[in-house]
C-alpha cells in the first residue's frame, strides 16, 4: 500500500525557517517525480515545488523561488521541502504527492502557520 | 502563466441529477487537463487525467471531455459521496502547474 506521511508542520513566525519531510513507503521512490502541493485556509490548491528521480531537476512556483528548496534521499525513501524567509501568505496545509503530476497518491498534509 | 477559470463557483443539485462542471484555460492546454475531487479535511483525489482518462477506481459516472481551451467535467448521477469540491489542473505549459478555483457542489 502507498502511503505518503509528511511531518513538520508548526507555528512559525514571519522570517522564519521550517523543514517539512514526507516519508513514502510502499512503493519504489527512487523510481518517482514527488512533488509539494499546498492550500492555504479556506482557498484552493498551489503546486508549490516537484523533483525528478535523482534529484537533478527542480522546479518551483515563483512565489517561492529563492526562499524554498525541495530535496530527497532515496536512501532513506523521503522528500523535504526547506522553507526559509517565511511570510504570513505561506500559511497552508503542505501536501507531498507523487509523480510530477496528476498526483494519484497524497499525504494527509502538515499545516504550516506562519504568525507572530 | 496559464490561468484555469472554473464555473459555476457553486452547484446545487439534488442525488441523482447530472453535473456538468467548466474549467476554461487562458490558452490552450492541448488534453493535459486533470480533475481533482477534494471533500473537507481530506487531501485531493485524482479523478480525471489527460481531460478524458479516468483514474484508477473512479467509477464510471465521473467523465472527462474538452481540449484545448474549454474541459468539462460530468458526474452522471450524483451519488451522496458526490458532494465536494472539485479542481481542475493543467500540465501542459508548466512550470508553473496550475489549478482552477474549484467548483463546490453542494446538496439543493
Amino acid at each position: 500500500e502507498v502511503q505518503l506521511v509528511e511531518s513538520g508542520g508548526g507555528l512559525v513566525q514571519p522570517g522564519g525557517s521550517r523543514r517539512l519531510s514526507c516519508a513514502a513507503s510502499g512503493f519504489t521512490f527512487s523510481s518517482y517525480w514527488m512533488s509539494w502541493v499546498r492550500q492555504a485556509p479556506g482557498k484552493g490548491l498551489e503546486w508549490v515545488a516537484n523533483i525528478k528521480q535523482d534529484g537533478s531537476q527542480k522546479y518551483y512556483v515563483d512565489s517561492v523561488k529563492g526562499r524554498f528548496t525541495i530535496s530527497r534521499d532515496n536512501a532513506k525513501n523521503s522528500l523535504y521541502l526547506q522553507m526559509n524567509s517565511l511570510r504570513a501568505e505561506d500559511t497552508a496545509v503542505y501536501y507531498c504527492a507523487r509523480g510530477a503530476y496528476n498526483w494519484n497518491y497524497w499525504g494527509q498534509g502538515t499545516l504550516v502557520t506562519v504568525s507572530s | 502563466e496559464i490561468v484555469l477559470t472554473q464555473s459555476p463557483a457553486t452547484l446545487s443539485l439534488s442525488p441523482g441529477e447530472r453535473a456538468t462542471l467548466s474549467c476554461r484555460a487562458s490558452q490552450s492546454v492541448s488534453s493535459y487537463l486533470s480533475w481533482y475531487q477534494q471533500k473537507p479535511g481530506q487531501a485531493p483525489r485524482l479523478l480525471i487525467y489527460d481531460a478524458s482518462n479516468r483514474a484508477t477506481g473512479i467509477p464510471a459516472r465521473f467523465s472527462g471531455s474538452g481540449s484545448g481551451t474549454d474541459f468539462t467535467l460530468t458526474i452522471s448521477s450524483l451519488e451522496p459521496e458526490d458532494f465536494a469540491v472539485y479542481y481542475c489542473q493543467q500540465r501542459n505549459n508548466w512550470p508553473p502547474l496550475t489549478f482552477g478555483g474549484g467548483t463546490k457542489v453542494e446538496i439543493k
